[in-house]
């Protein structure tokens, strides 16, 4: 069965670190990849999604993940954290399981930014 | 315009009752789903609709009835409510037509059973 996993449950960072949240997906074929964030009392936000047309995603917000098929990785970056970026990040993956898609989620990783 | 909205935002309710969560996209998509996240944030599947299909249909209790009027609707009633059914539910919708697309999510609707 497909799985994520997202590494690291918090991460704390500095305003204008780096910010870098992992995500490794476990399935025979590579997968879709999505990487979305939640902003308090919010829904799902989508940032990136990879989907084998190129291995470096730009997504919203000055994110990008990069796809890497021997790590079965699909970490997501920001070269530079804002104030704002405090929020919660979920890794998903979809194969298109039966004809549909079927989003898995990662369990969530908290991302605190401080001066 | 709010892409996928969800109906009430907020749901306090007592044990045993029976409760409904509407939800409605604007985006002409043709599958819409449910999902549970826990009080750890964690986000699982519950049920997938295609063009008023039910597709998917993960463990949930039976409890859970989800109805679809039409492609743009999926609600969720829930029977005789228990206090391991708090949670944030989420509805979201995506246009697959043989592809993966992003699922677009709505706002949720925290239900709390005291």
């Amino acid at each position: 069965a497909q799985s994520v996993t997202q590494l690291g449950s918090h991460v704390s960072v500095s305003e204008g670190a780096l910010v870098l949240l992992r995500c490794n997906y476990s399935s025979s074929v590579p997968p879709y990849l999505f990487w979305y964030v939640q902003y308090p009392n919010q829904g799902l936000q989508l940032l990136l999604k990879y989907t084998s047309a190129a291995t470096l995603v730009k997504g919203i917000n000055g994110f990008e993940a990069e796809f890497k098929k021997s790590e079965t990785s699909f970490h997501l970056t920001k070269p530079s954290a804002h104030m704002s970026d405090a929020a919660e990040y979920f890794c998903a993956a979809s194969n298109f399981s039966g004809g549909y898609n079927k989003l898995i989620f990662g369990a969530g990783t908290r991302l605190a930014v401080h001066p | 315009d709010t892409a996928v909205s969800q109906t009430p935002k907020y749901l306090v309710t007592q044990m045993g009752n029976d409760k409904s969560i509407k939800c409605e996209q604007n985006l002409g998509h043709d599958t819409m789903y449910w999902y549970k996240q826990d009080s750890k944030k964690f986000l699982k599947i519950m049920f997938s609709y295609n063009n008023k299909e039910l597709i998917i249909n993960e463990t949930v209790p039976n409890r859970f009835s989800p109805k679809s009027p039409d492609k743009a609707h999926l609600n969720l009633h829930i029977n005789s409510l228990e206090l391991g059914d708090s949670a944030v539910y989420f509805c979201a919708s995506s246009q697959d037509r043989g592809r993966i697309s992003e699922a677009f999510f709505g706002q949720g609707t925290r239900l709390t059973v005291v």
